[in-house]
């Protein structure tokens, strides 16, 4: 069973709107919490992360939000951009490893 | 600094032929890891180094090997591909740099097994 799960595979905006992306966790031992970026024929590239002791934490555009109780987790981009068009994967951190959702892909029209 | 690299890029086997992908990473960075990407799958892990000498498995080991040659340096083996193993794989190493945690991702070889 999927223990970070990405809901919306999809998602589009027009440029300068807000952009969020969501994302759900099951396990409540989970401590860290990350978002990466992926364009086409790229490796993901990290993006903004938050750890369990926080319920918010933000980056210029990015803001990353964590409900403990909920177990959810988002990402909000304000202004979207035309770059910002490309794939977002939620991770979480399970000991060592990162357990990545499926990903949402993305798409900020101009 | 080149971060993480690997090493081909691009493959295409047979069914039954064997092959290793690279990766290598100058961060300095003691845990390193092997993921792969399917459609609508996300990423998922196949085996981990979290430290030299050291290797466990992931969520999808089965038909693959790996080995942690250095520091630098874990290598991915598949010892009969099977077209179940086409995908992109794509290698990571982690930075524990104060109380941040991130992994860092290589460029990714796309592998097509026939």
């Amino acid at each position: 069973d999927q223990q970070v799960k990405q809901n919306s595979p999809s998602l589009s905006v027009q440029e300068g709107r807000i952009s969020i992306l969501n994302c759900d966790y099951t396990n409540s031992m989970f401590d860290y919490f990350l978002w990466y970026k992926k364009y086409p024929a790229e490796g993901p590239t990290f993006l903004i992360s938050i750890s369990s002791i926080k319920d918010k934490n933000e980056d210029g555009r990015f803001t990353v939000f964590l409900n403990k109780s909920a177990k959810h987790l988002s990402l909000h981009i304000v202004p979207s951009q035309p770059g910002d068009s490309a794939v977002y994967f939620c991770a979480v951190g399970a000991g060592t490893a990162l357990i990545f959702g499926k990903g949402t892909t993305l798409s900020v029209s101009s | 600094n080149a971060g993480v690299t690997q090493t081909p890029k691009f493959q295409v086997l047979k069914t039954g032929q064997s092959m290793t992908l690279q990766c290598a990473q100058d961060m300095n960075h003691n845990s390193m890891y092997w993921y792969r990407q399917d459609p609508g799958m996300g990423l998922r892990l196949i085996y981990y180094s979290a430290s030299e000498g050291t290797t466990d498995k992931g969520e999808v080991p089965n038909g693959y090997n790996v080995s942690r040659l250095n520091k630098r340096e874990f290598s991915l083996r598949l010892e009969s591909a099977a077209p179940s193993q086409t995908s992109v794989y794509f290698c990571a190493s982690r930075s524990l740099a104060g109380k941040q945690e991130t992994q860092y991702f290589g460029p990714g070889t796309r592998l097509l097994v026939l």
